[in-house]
């Protein structure tokens, strides 16, 4: 049981390349999240996925696409890569939406850095 | 904008002290309250939700005032694999975009 699996663990784009940021989960989550993290800032939420066949928009969700392939899977794609999308990138699922007592499990993030 | 607001620290402790810090939050609708573990540079991991009437967990007790609108975390004991960073994480609103993170605080245990 592997939990949430992010790939790649790393990766250094230049400005204008476009990539995306895979996601697993083995615990049969219905719930799954794409979050950054920069310094001296919380987490904030870019595109989450209540269910499967469903994705909505996060707190900053500009220059971001995601697609919920099946349950299983949630990627996040950087369609034209900007520096200012340099940071760490969390993904997370959780067995129902965020409620009393539904913890999120994240996975163990991607560091892009966008020169 | 939802805000949850944490001093960042760093708390410098000695090993085997108590060492507590607070969270305040904005929206008094505010539902579900939680404090995250993030070891430095790692995933958050779920510490502890905070009930309304309080809860301990070992070492670590979390109450949640909800009149001043806070929430703290006491960490008793203290070890040195305690050192990371504490983050506060407020649900307000229903749907799955209602978490709000704080930015956490750093506490590191010296021996």
């Amino acid at each position: 049981n592997a939990g949430v699996t992010q790939t790649p663990k790393f990766q250094v784009l230049k400005t204008g390349q476009s990539m995306t940021l895979q996601c697993a989960q083995d615990m049969n989550h219905n719930s799954m999240y794409w979050y950054r993290q920069d310094p001296g800032m919380g987490l904030r939420l870019i595109y989450y996925s209540a269910s499967e066949g469903t994705t909505d928009k996060g707190e900053v969700p500009n220059g971001y696409n995601v697609s919920r392939l099946n349950k299983r899977e949630f990627s996040l794609r950087l369609e034209s890569a900007a520096p200012s999308q340099t940071s760490v990138y969390f993904c997370a699922s959780s067995e129902a939406p965020s409620g009393v007592g539904i913890e999120q499990y994240f996975g163990p993030g991607t560091r892009l850095t966008v020169t | 904008r939802k805000e949850v607001e944490q001093d960042p620290g760093p708390f410098n402790v000695p090993e085997g002290a108590t060492v507590a810090f607070n969270c305040t939050y904005s929206n008094s609708a505010s539902q579900s309250f939680f404090w995250y573990r993030q070891d430095c540079r790692k995933e958050p991991k779920l510490l502890m939700s905070v009930y309304s009437s309080g809860n301990e967990d070992g070492r670590f007790t979390a109450q949640l005032n909800r009149a001043s609108q806070y929430i703290s975390l006491l960490i008793r004991d203290s070890k040195l694999s305690d050192s990371a960073t504490y983050l506060c994480v407020v649900l307000s609103g229903g749907g799955a975009d209602g978490l709000t993170f704080g930015k956490g605080t750093h506490l590191i245990i010296q021996p």
